[in-house]
């Protein structure tokens, strides 16, 4: 099982990003997935959600509205579009695998991570 | 939100120490809870999950307890590579939160 982030980088406030998960050794479409954050120094934020089939997606309260979760199974891919960005949206962004137990999911792997810096 | 509350904040420990760390969660998540590692610079790695269950490749010296709100991760034989950052997360309830981490460090 690997999960490989792309599409950060350093971007003006205000710009927008789409980052992108790609999964590998596991069927993609019957899991669902997570997007988390980590700031510089600081701990774990999860952000968002979704579904295995993308019909069902969550997001936490601090990025509902600029964020949006999606997936696309034909390629196997983990979407997170991130909008109207601010200083405080700096941080290393985390993809995840949902492991369903007992009627809850945790997660397991996690991928390696895709910086965000933004910064004028 | 529930509100995950790890103590201590940091500990300093030598090797072959029996290391516990604590996590309180603000109401009850019944066993749904895991265990992060992260070493600096890398992402995290689950070791336990509903609260005791080793994750699959997870030497046994990790264990966890608990049921609630009240937790506990131990390592009963501190090694080199264990000196890391140690997470709580409870995942009973959306949103997902995390305790505010544990550096274990070397003394």
């Amino acid at each position: 099982v690997q999960l490989m982030e792309s599409g950060g980088g350093a971007v003006q406030p205000g710009r927008s990003l789409r980052l992108s998960c790609a999964a590998s050794g596991f069927t993609f479409s019957s899991y669902g997935m997570h997007w988390i954050r980590q700031a510089p120094g600081k701990g774990l934020e999860w952000l968002s959600a979704i579904s295995y089939d993308g019909n069902t997606k969550y997001y936490a309260d601090s990025v509902k509205g600029r964020f949006t979760i999606s997936r696309d199974n034909s390629k196997n891919t983990l979407y997170l579009d991130v909008n109207s960005l601010r200083p405080e949206d700096t941080a290393i962004y985390y993809c995840a695998k949902a492991i369903l137990a007992g009627g809850r999911d945790w997660f397991d792997p996690w991928g390696q991570g895709t910086l965000v810096t933004v910064s004028s | 939100d529930i509100q995950m509350t790890q103590s201590p904040s940091s500990l300093s420990a030598s090797v072959g120490d029996r290391v516990t760390i604590t996590c309180r969660a603000s109401q009850g998540i019944n066993n749904y809870l895991a265990w992060l590692q992260q070493k600096p610079g890398k992402a995290p790695k689950s070791l336990i999950y509903a609260a005791s269950s080793l994750q699959s490749g997870v030497p046994s010296k990790f264990s966890g307890s608990g049921s609630g709100t009240d937790f506990t991760l131990t390592i009963s034989s501190l090694q080199p590579e264990d000196f890391a950052t140690y997470y709580c997360q409870q995942y009973n309830s959306y949103p997902p939160t995390f305790g505010q981490g544990t550096k274990v460090e070397i003394k």
